[in-house]
């Protein structure tokens, strides 16, 4: 079956930017969509189709990618960007997450 | 504006079968393009994706739990169910329902979650 692997932890500086990689095979044949997390709360979709934003997510969420490796980009972190970040394909017709990378702003 | 809502028991007892609803509103499941998925997330654990049923009621579901999920859909009543058979403690956990926007390929909206707890 499809694996993503991810970081277990990102922690980044208040106002630097972070960013979170996500890795699979073939990954850049497939639409990546990355999934915010925050403690107690449901997920809220922040990039879908690689490098697209929801319109309510603000421009300091970017995503890319380059070769085997997605990446979501969080610049100038604030503290309410601490939360799990997802990312997520889809591969011959099924859904695959990732296992999660928990962001800590210090 | 999409809104979905998950309901179901919070308390299942080991061999039993549990059935959740997710029962939503501001689109149609007969509109093209259109699923609504289920996912699930075990405490303090990752997302992992259960099933998802499209407009024209194709049907996808987890390899490692094909055999245990149905899910179906109730158009009329803005409704889509899962069941899960012969239920484990290891099936504990948060369940959610998702639409997934057939133009973005992606699960746009979610549903707040409901917490159902495997235990005898």
């Amino acid at each position: 079956s499809y694996e993503l692997t991810q970081p277990l932890s990102v922690s980044v500086a208040l106002g630097q930017t972070a960013r979170i990689t996500c890795g699979g095979y073939n990954i850049g044949g497939k639409n990546v969509h990355w999934h915010q997390q925050k403690p107690g709360q449901a997920p809220v979709l922040v990039i879908y189709r690689d490098n697209n934003r929801p319109s309510e997510i603000p421009e300091r969420f970017s995503g890319s990618k380059s070769g085997s490796t997605a990446t979501l980009t969080v610049s100038s972190a604030q503290a309410g960007d601490e939360a799990d970040y997802y990312c997520q394909v889809w591969d011959s017709g099924t859904v695959v997450f990732g296992p999660g990378t928990k962001v800590t702003v210090l | 504006q999409i809104t979905l809502k998950e309901s179901g028991p919070t308390l299942v007892k080991p061999t039993q079968t549990l059935t959740l609803t997710c029962t939503f509103s501001g689109f149609s499941l007969s509109t093209s393009g259109v699923g609504v998925g289920w996912i699930r997330q075990p405490p303090g654990k990752a997302l992992e994706w259960l099933a998802l049923i499209y407009w024209d009621d194709d049907k996808r579901s987890s390899p490692s739990l094909k055999n245990r999920l149905t899910i179906t859909k109730d158009t009329s009543k803005n409704q889509v169910v899962l069941t899960l058979a012969n239920v484990d403690p290891m099936d504990t956990g948060t369940y959610y329902c998702a639409h997934r926007l057939g133009s973005w390929d992606a699960f746009d909206i979610w549903g707040q979650g409901t917490m159902v707890t495997v235990s005898s």
